[in-house]
């Protein structure tokens, strides 16, 4: 049982490029996030979807797709990369925010240079 | 509004208590959590409390909720080296599909 894996672990970006995040969970969770990690800022929260073809904006949506066709996948996308995207990104599932655990993955380190 | 704040550094000596407060402001949050990050790796979840109790005590942990201040806190007794970590404060409501946390709490263990 892997939980919530996400990949790549760590990448370097040059401002313009677009690349995708991968999050898979084999929980069978309905409920994935998207969140990134800033110091000072806490954790802030780019999308979500509530059930396989759905997603929905968060606080940060800006410069960020999302797309959710499979159950156990939540891709996010940068079209075009710039430096204030320089972030840990994390994603995480739920089965349902009401009384239940969030399960997060290790994290992916994004640099914009 | 969904804002939550937390101090940002908390220093204690090993041995002493812990207390890490937070605020909400969304009356309408039903569930409360904290959940802890340790470094270089992601949020776990410590313990969560509704928001029809007052307090929740689990082993070392006791989470306190004042519903009408909006004010949560955690107590973490006999504070040992490996609670070092970050701590965040979290809600949810009860019709909501999100998760929003405070911008956590660094807790710093004196020796």
């Amino acid at each position: 049982n892997a939980g919530v894996t996400q990949t790549p672990k760590f990448r370097v970006l040059k401002t313009g490029q677009s690349m995708t995040l991968l999050c898979a969970q084999d929980m069978n969770h309905e409920y994935m996030y998207w969140y990134r990690q800033d110091p000072g800022m806490g954790l802030r929260l780019i999308h979500y979807s509530v059930g396989e073809g759905t997603t929905a904006k968060g606080e940060v949506p800006d410069g960020y797709n999302v797309s959710r066709l499979k159950k156990q996948n939540f891709l996010l996308g940068l079209e075009s990369a710039a430096p204030s995207q320089t972030s840990v990104y994390f994603c995480a599932s739920s089965y349902s925010t009401a009384n239940t655990e969030a399960f997060f993955g290790q994290g992916t380190r994004l640099t914009v240079v | 509004g969904e804002d939550v704040e937390q101090s940002l550094f908390l220093s204690v000596r090993e041995g002493d208590s812990s207390v890490i407060n937070c605020t909400y402001t969304d009356s309408s949050s039903t569930y409360l959590y904290w959940y802890k990050q340790e470094p270089g790796a992601g949020l776990q979840l410590l313990t969560y409390i509704f928001s029809n109790m007052d307090m929740k005590q689990d082993q070392r942990l006791t989470v306190l909720l004042n519903k009408k201040d909006k004010h949560l806190s955690l107590r973490i007794a006999d504070t040992q080296t490996g609670d070092s970590a970050i701590y965040f404060c979290a809600h949810a409501g009860n019709r909501d599909d999100k998760i929003i946390f405070g911008k956590g709490t660094r807790l710093h263990i004196l020796p």
